[in-house]
């Protein structure tokens, strides 16, 4: 069992907006602004998307935004491509002894 | 560019170890910590724990507690991560993941993964 909980899956057709919660706990998702979501294409390394709650890293495009409020933070990609097509993870800082904490992933499906 | 590459798949016994190298390059070494993340087949992402390549100072899991065991070479900038004990649910993808942004827990590059099998 994940720490942090996804959906087990989503959906959307080309050019719509969807969105993927991540709900934790106020020691981790609500106690810190350190929420960061990556995407995994079947057979790859994970990429970072986003990174402390909202940030984008260079290179990644702005149709992917990340949120936050109280335990629950929030993946939203607007204008779905077929390229998005993935799995998708969300982690947090936790002040446990385990200092990363994993949600149990979303498959993103681009109808 | 940064970069970190992994050795090559391994395939070991039950009761065995395996060590899992991290070459990294494109930036300085000492200045970033590395993280260890598994994947089993079909599953999720596990963080199994940090190594600070300055110092060498480590901070582990604890499910892997006394098992693994994170260390690096900062001659050749690597780093290493060795299992000990195997059993078939170690069976896994294994990443090493630079630490970024401010708080250590972003991972903002990764290894291509290295595939550990453990069989009979």
């Amino acid at each position: 069992q994940s720490a942090l909980t996804q959906p087990a899956s989503v959906s959307g057709s080309p050019g719509q907006s969807i969105t993927i919660s991540c709900t934790g706990t106020s020691s981790d998702v609500g106690g810190y602004n350190y929420v960061s979501w990556y995407q995994q294409h079947p057979g790859k390394a994970p990429k970072l998307m986003i990174y402390e709650v909202s940030t984008r890293p260079p290179g990644v495009s702005n149709r992917f935004s990340g949120s936050k409020s109280g335990n629950t933070a929030s993946l939203t990609i607007s204008g779905l491509q077929a390229e998005d097509e993935a799995d998708y993870y969300c982690s947090s800082y936790t002040s446990s002894s385990t200092l990363v904490v994993f949600g149990g992933g979303t498959k993103l499906t681009v109808l | 560019q940064v970069q970190l590459v992994q050795s090559g798949a391994e395939v070991k016994k039950p009761g065995a170890s395996v060590k899992v190298s991290c070459k990294a390059s494109g930036y300085t070494f000492t200045r970033y910590y590395i993280h260890w993340v598994r994947q089993a087949p079909g599953q999720g992402l596990e963080w199994m724990g940090i190594i600070n390549p300055s110092g060498g100072s480590t901070s582990y899991a604890q499910k892997f507690q006394g098992r693994v065991t994170m260390t690096r070479d900062t001659s050749t900038s690597t780093v290493y991560m060795e299992l000990s004990s195997l059993r078939s649910e170690d069976t896994a993808v294994y990443y090493c993941a630079r630490s970024g942004g401010n708080s250590g827990s972003t991972l903002d590059y990764w290894g291509q993964g290295t595939l550990v099998t453990v069989s009979s």
